[in-house]
């Protein structure tokens, strides 16, 4: 166990739809990444946050946004889904802005039909 | 920019053999961090082991080394008496340690082991 939580585990929804998926951070971590992985691909940066600010923006659409919240989750809003974004999104927190280590949540299997 | 470039898409090793993946990176940068990261079945991402630019020494954890050529930029990882649990998709992933401090990963390599 990392100790990063990602809810919800799976979502299943339809083309057009918005979702949100949560995440929790390490405790006393201040950064959190991001990352898409689409079947059999590699994983692909989406954007980091630190204690609340942007801090790197990756290949993010313009539908997907990002926050993180005061208590330091994040959460990670997709909308107008499209096929294409079916997808396992992981989150993944570090100590610091220039954390060594990331430690990776269990991801957020999304499946758009 | 900062690439990763593991060219290996899959591999196998005989159970107890010994298997090594490699992993290239590009980077104009002196300072900075590699790791290997292990994804099974499971999709959880697990950190094997990690290796700091800075330092001369190839790290180990256990049944896995490093082989870090900064020169070259390599960074292959040696798994050593390989175990069925060892099956996986291996990623190497490369941060900067300056900058937006982002980590870039490989595209994976998937270990088969072969009971």
């Amino acid at each position: 166990d990392s100790g990063v939580t990602q809810t919800p585990k799976h979502l299943i929804t339809a083309t057009g739809q918005r979702v949100t998926l949560r995440c929790s951070p390490r405790s006393g971590d201040l950064s959190v990444y991001w990352y898409q992985q689409s079947l059999d691909q590699g994983l692909q940066f989406l954007i980091q946050y630190y204690n609340g600010e942007e801090r790197a923006k990756g290949n993010i659409l313009e539908r997907f946004s990002a926050q993180q919240f005061p208590d330091l989750h994040s959460e990670l809003n997709l909308s107008s889904l499209e096929l294409g974004d079916s997808a396992l999104y992981f989150c993944a927190s570090s100590a610091r802005v220039s954390g060594n280590t990331i430690y990776f949540g269990e991801g957020s299997w999304l499946t758009v039909v | 920019a900062q690439t990763v470039t593991q060219s290996q898409p899959e591999m196998s090793v005989q159970e107890a053999e010994t298997v090594t993946l490699s992993c290239t990176y590009d980077t104009s940068e002196s300072d900075y961090y590699l790791f290997w990261y292990k994804q099974p079945p499971s999709r959880q991402m697990i950190l094997v082991i990690r290796q700091e630019a800075y330092k001369q020494q190839n790290a180990t954890e256990n049944r896995f080394s490093v082989n870090f050529q900064k020169a070259a930029k390599s960074f292959s990882l040696k798994i050593s008496d390989s175990q069925l649990g060892d099956a996986a998709m291996y990623f190497c992933a490369y941060r900067s340690d300056s900058g937006t401090y982002k980590y870039i990963f490989g595209t994976g390599t998937r270990l088969k082991v072969l009971a």
